[in-house]
């Protein structure tokens, strides 16, 4: 069973602070990487596909670096807003068939 | 475009009952996947098919049995319902990989709105 782990497992921030969190999984194997956004009582959305070393990608203020080779993705959120509070899910792919979820990074951005 | 649809969308049952999930995508996607949300487990995956006619299992696959008779239906059966399977449950769909990764490779999941499902 492939062993994602995401950090940390929750965070309180101050709107207008910046944030980051860690997604780790092992590093052989790798197909692509998927971040998505878990808002409460929604479904999970996605977020960024990513699926080349030293890949990055920005949608607004949230942008994910990629690293296979060590194994390792972060998410930045720039100026958190309240509405950013949700629940952040990383998902390595290997071999195309399988999509695991790390547990996820639980935001909340107090105004 | 109504996407990945999940029936019912709440249930109570009681414990040693039986019932079925449904989940109907219409984006002609290979890839079906049914995962249940525990708190602070994120989404551990039960089963996945890969086409119609194949199921396998995930992380969490005991007590739970499902079918893919058509290619836009994923069915999750409970044989007999324990609390323990008390959870919300989520249906997933996506297209299958390509032969390699590399630019343009989208393949990100897309989900029904979530059962909730209640063994007393």
């Amino acid at each position: 069973i492939l062993n994602v782990e995401q950090s940390p497992q929750s965070l309180h921030v101050q709107e207008g602070d910046s944030t980051n969190f860690t997604c780790s999984f092992p590093s052989s194997n790798f197909y692509a990487l998927h971040w998505y956004r878990w808002e409460t009582a929604k479904s999970p959305e996605a977020l960024f596909v990513m699926t080349l070393n030293g890949d990055e990608k920005k949608k607004g203020r949230i942008s994910a670096t990629l690293n296979t080779k060590e194994g390792y993705s972060y998410l930045y959120i720039k100026g958190s807003q309240p509405e950013d509070s949700a629940t952040y899910l990383c998902a390595p792919i290997t071999g195309g068939f399988k999509t695991i979820f790390g547990a996820g990074t639980r935001l909340f951005v107090k105004a | 475009n109504a996407g990945v649809t999940q029936t019912p969308k709440f249930r109570v049952l009681k414990t040693g009952q039986s019932m079925t999930l449904l989940c109907a995508q219409d984006m002609n996607h290979e890839y079906m996947y049914w995962y249940r949300q525990d708190p602070g487990m994120g989404l551990r995956l039960i089963h996945y098919s890969v086409g119609e006619g194949t199921t396998a299992k995930g992380e969490v696959p005991d007590g739970y049995n499902v079918s893919r008779l058509k290619k836009q239906n994923f069915l999750l059966g409970l044989e007999s319902a324990a609390p323990s399977q008390t959870s919300v449950y989520f249906c997933a769909s996506r297209l299958p990989p390509r032969t390699s990764g590399g630019a343009g490779y989208t393949g990100e999941l897309f989900f029904g709105e979530g059962s909730r499902l209640t063994v007393l």
